[in-house]
């Protein structure tokens, strides 16, 4: 158990839906990460937060969203899903922004739009 | 941009045998990180074993141990007296310190390594 935790753990949806993946970081952590996981795209980065600010951006599409609130939880946004946006979600924390931080993985939000 | 690559899609090995799995990878920075994480059937991403660039000494962790070829851009894991527990998708990670105060892992397309009894 990492002590990052992810919520749901499963969700089905149909497309043009919205949803919302929450991730609570490891006690302590201040950088939280996402990262989408599918068959034709591998682990791919989508965003950086660091103590409630936005701090690096990858490969996430307009139609999706996150931030990080005060108690250092972070919400990821999918609207207006496509068939394509099925995949494992994961969640990761580190302690800080020093460039060597080990990042810790959560059990990841499957979903599935249909 | 920065890549991982990992050449090997699949390895099968009998129990307590040693594997090595290859990673390579592209960048132009000098100081970086690296890290290998493990997928079970689970899916939990769980880190096995990290690097840094400026340490040339190879990073060990009980069974798993790297080695690292700086020059060659190389990253390689061996697994000593696998067990059928190691079975999983290993994947390569790169972590790229983007700007202060920022950063991302760079990730393989991974090795699935089956240990047989």
């Amino acid at each position: 158990d990492s002590g990052v935790t992810q919520t749901p753990k499963h969700l089905i949806t149909a497309t043009g839906q919205r949803v919302t993946l929450r991730c609570s970081p490891r006690s302590g952590d201040l950088s939280v990460y996402w990262y989408q996981q599918s068959l034709d795209q591998g682990l791919q980065f989508l965003i950086q937060y660091y103590n409630g600010e936005e701090r690096a951006k990858g490969n996430i599409l307009e139609r999706f969203s996150a931030q990080q609130f005060p108690d250092l939880h972070s919400e990821l946004n999918l609207s207006s899903l496509e068939l394509g946006d099925s995949a494992l979600y994961f969640c990761a924390s580190s302690v800080g922004v020093a460039g060597d931080e080990t990042q810790y993985f959560g059990p990841g939000t499957r979903l599935l739009v249909l | 941009a920065q890549t991982v690559t990992q050449s090997q899609p699949e390895m099968s090995v009998q129990e307590a045998e040693t594997v090595t799995l290859s990673c390579t990878y592209d960048t132009s920075e000098s100081n970086y990180y690296l890290f290998w994480y493990k997928q079970p059937p689970s899916r939990q991403m769980i880190l096995v074993i990290r690097q840094e660039a400026y340490k040339q000494q190879n990073a060990t962790e009980n069974r798993f141990s790297v080695n690292f070829q700086k020059a060659a851009k190389s990253f390689s894991l061996k697994i000593s007296d696998s067990q059928l527990g190691d079975t999983a998708m290993y994947f390569c990670a790169f972590s790229s310190y983007l700007i202060q105060g920022a950063q991302k892992l760079v990730f393989g397309q991974g090795t699935r390594l089956t240990i047989n009894p």
